[in-house]
């Protein structure tokens, strides 16, 4: 059964820098992974989803990345801003009929 | 809008009550979920149908009764609420199986 991680649980920086939220997942035959942001009372919103058979994607400022051997994928968000603040979610697929399985989220927060 | 909609957005309601959550999707997708989240933002699966078939039943009280009409709805109905009902659910969708999810803005569901 697939267990999702995310570290750190919560990250304050100041605007402007350049920061690295990190996800584990537990089985490294993974299908694919996509990484949510969720604004307080909001729902969420996708950001990028990764298939298994790539490496990274890229999104204007964001860039999240996908290592199977490791268990690891990293969502990296260059330049941050005041707007970029909310909880980052990522969710991992077994297979294509599994369900998504969610880790706990990384609530960010950037500074003006 | 293309979007997964979910109404109502707040339900406010007394214990043992039943009570029912709509959730459509006019992205014409295949596959349809509700998830759970719970007070410390954990979310969790519960239901997935595809193409009006259920696929995935989570272990959920069966007081929660998944309703799919045809592949644009998935509503929820529970009965005989109980105060640990008390979370915000999201519907959410997919293309197909192994695809990227789109989520709906959730609804809150107070059990008073």
């Amino acid at each position: 059964k697939q267990e999702v991680t995310q570290i750190p649980a919560a990250l304050s920086v100041p605007e402007g820098e350049n920061l690295v939220l990190n996800c584990s997942f537990t089985d490294s035959a993974i299908y694919n992974l996509q990484w949510f942001r969720q604004d307080p009372g909001k729902g969420l919103t996708s950001l990028l989803l990764i298939q298994s058979s790539q490496r990274e994607q890229t999104s204007g400022r964001l860039n999240a990345s996908l290592d199977k051997s490791s268990g690891r994928s990293t969502l990296y968000i260059a330049a941050s801003q005041p707007g970029d603040s909310a909880t980052y979610l990522c969710a991992g697929k077994e297979t294509s009929g599994s369900r998504l399985t969610f880790g706990e989220g990384t609530q960010l927060t950037v500074n003006p | 809008d293309t979007a997964v909609s979910q109404t109502p957005k707040y339900l406010v309601t007394q214990m043992g009550n039943d009570k029912s959550i709509k959730c459509e999707q006019n992205l014409g997708h295949d596959t349809m979920y509700w998830y759970k989240q719970d007070s410390k933002k954990f979310l969790k699966i519960m239901f997935s149908y595809n193409n009006k078939e259920l696929i995935i039943n989570e272990t959920v009280p069966n007081r929660f009764s998944p309703k799919s009409p045809d592949k644009a709805h998935l509503n929820l109905h529970i009965n005989s609420l109980e105060l640990g009902d008390s979370a915000v659910y999201f519907c959410a969708s997919s293309l197909t199986l192994g695809s990227g999810y789109t989520f709906g803005s959730g609804t809150r569901l107070t059990v008073v």
